[in-house]
């Protein structure tokens, strides 16, 4: 696609439900990463993925969390028995093959998936 | 949680008129980024700086990384309304990794 797509672009959960967020890559995109954006906060690291391999989940917040990206495009966020601490836009980003962006790569942002536990 | 600390939180300008925005960190990064957030969308990367000293500019927007590689600042020259946005600074190290300020909030009154 022509940019990074994100679904749901809304989502209210009840307390304790468990909810999926999905992120569709630049095409060709091999580096993927997740954000966690809380109200009026900057973007907060969660993982990154280099083709299907997650190689940093040092920011996700707790186990509840989880990603995948098993055939290295589409990946998933998925966030067990939701908190109302969970409220958050969660924005995937992705970048050309090189790693990183100490390199010169572009990351690119989605729009974002905005997520209230209620 | 976020290591940079940005400033100012929020800025209320007239249009015509430049502002300077900056980003310091107790940690030293080998990139600093800038972007720009508005509602509902996410950031939009404006200028990336990759050597402390270096200075770069993209339109009225001009960003310098600082020689101690532990701070940077924005400008943007004569503002206009579509600048209103929430900007942005980024540090990176050598992982993939990046850290963010909790921006400034640009308003531009006509």
């Amino acid at each position: 696609g022509a940019g990074v797509s994100q679904s749901p672009r809304y989502k209210v959960a009840k307390r304790g439900q468990d909810v999926a967020l999905r992120c569709d890559p630049i095409s060709g995109h091999v580096s993927l990463f997740w954000y966690q954006q809380a109200l009026g906060q900057g973007p907060e690291f969660l993982t990154y993925f280099q083709n299907e391999a997650q190689l940093d989940k040092s920011g996700l917040p707790s186990d509840r969390f989880f990603a995948e990206r098993p055939e290295g495009s589409v990946s998933t966020l998925k966030i067990q028995r939701t908190q109302q601490e969970d409220s958050a836009v969660y924005l995937c980003a992705s970048s050309l093959p090189r790693t990183g962006v100490s390199s010169g790569n572009t990351i690119y942002f989605g729009e974002g998936s905005w997520l209230t536990v209620v | 949680g976020q290591q940079l600390n940005q400033s100012p939180q929020s800025m209320f300008i007239q249009e015509g008129e430049d502002v300077s925005m900056n980003c310091t960190s107790s940690s030293i990064f080998n990139t600093w980024l800038w972007y720009k957030q508005e509602p509902g969308e996410g950031p939009v990367l404006l200028i990336a700086l990759y050597k402390a000293g270096e200075l770069t500019s993209n339109g009225r927007l001009t960003a310098q990384f600082g020689i101690t590689r532990k701070d940077s600042f924005l400008n943007i020259s004569a503002s206009i309304p579509s600048d209103v946005g929430i900007y942005f600074c980024a540090g990176h190290y050598n992982n993939n990794d990046m850290r963010f300020g909790a921006g400034t909030r640009l308003t531009v009154k006509p």
